[in-house]
């Protein structure tokens, strides 16, 4: 089966500086790669994924997550963060074979003014 | 077009009593995952549901139960329940051959 390990739990950072939330994932067999955002007291909100093709992917509010094959890794980075984008993040992954989807821990994303 | 929707929203039971929750997929979606996000955690796979028949299953004990019904919405059933099944429930839908699930915004268990 696969695991995700989120190696940071909490990450604060100043309002338009820089962020990279770091994911690292096992498995066996080929997989697809999520980071799903959740806000207080909601369920959880697709930020973007990576199926195949290009390893660079990005969301419409400015996040991207790079595949990195040999590394096992999708982090999420955001070059200017906002105080909207503090919330929880996850990372998941999903064997390319079945549904079952394993997510990490979460990382608590805390933009200060 | 309806996302995924589940109820009730908030629910509070007692050690030993059974609850039930409801999930209705997005539309167009055949295939319903629940998971349980405990205080502080991710959400861990409880089992998935496809063409009315339990298909996945996760490390979860038997008194987790589910069924879905021909609309391909579903319930999820905990009997007996314990002080640590105080959780959110999510559940989720894709449609199958597809790689991306959808999720509700989850019910809220508290167990006293």
């Amino acid at each position: 089966a696969q695991s995700v390990t989120q190696l940071d739990s909490q990450v604060p950072v100043f309002e338009e500086a820089p962020v990279e939330l770091r994911c690292n994932y096992s498995s066996s067999v080929s997989v697809y790669l999520f980071w799903y955002v959740q806000y207080p007291n909601q369920g959880l909100q697709l930020l973007l994924k990576y199926l195949s093709g290009s390893t660079l992917v990005e969301s419409i509010n400015g996040f991207e997550a790079e595949f990195n094959k040999s590394q096992t890794s999708f982090h999420l980075r955001k070059p200017s963060v906002h105080i909207s984008d503090t919330a929880e993040y996850f990372c998941a992954v999903s064997a390319r074979n079945n549904n079952d989807m394993r997510f990490g821990a979460g990382t608590r994303l805390t933009v200060k003014p | 077009d309806a996302g995924v929707t589940q109820s009730p929203t908030h629910l509070i039971k007692t050690r030993g009593q059974q609850v039930t929750l409801r999930c209705s997929p997005k539309s167009g979606h055949d295939t319903v995952s629940w998971y349980q996000q405990a205080l502080g955690q991710g959400p861990q796979f409880i089992f998935q549901y496809y063409e009315e028949e339990e298909r996945q299953r996760g490390n979860f004990p038997d008194r987790f139960s589910g069924h879905q019904f021909p609309n391909y919405s579903s319930e999820l059933n905990v009997n007996a329940l314990l002080l640590g099944d105080s959780a959110l429930y999510l559940c989720a839908s894709i449609r199958r051959e597809q790689e991306t699930q959808y999720f509700g915004p989850g019910t809220r268990l508290l167990v006293l």
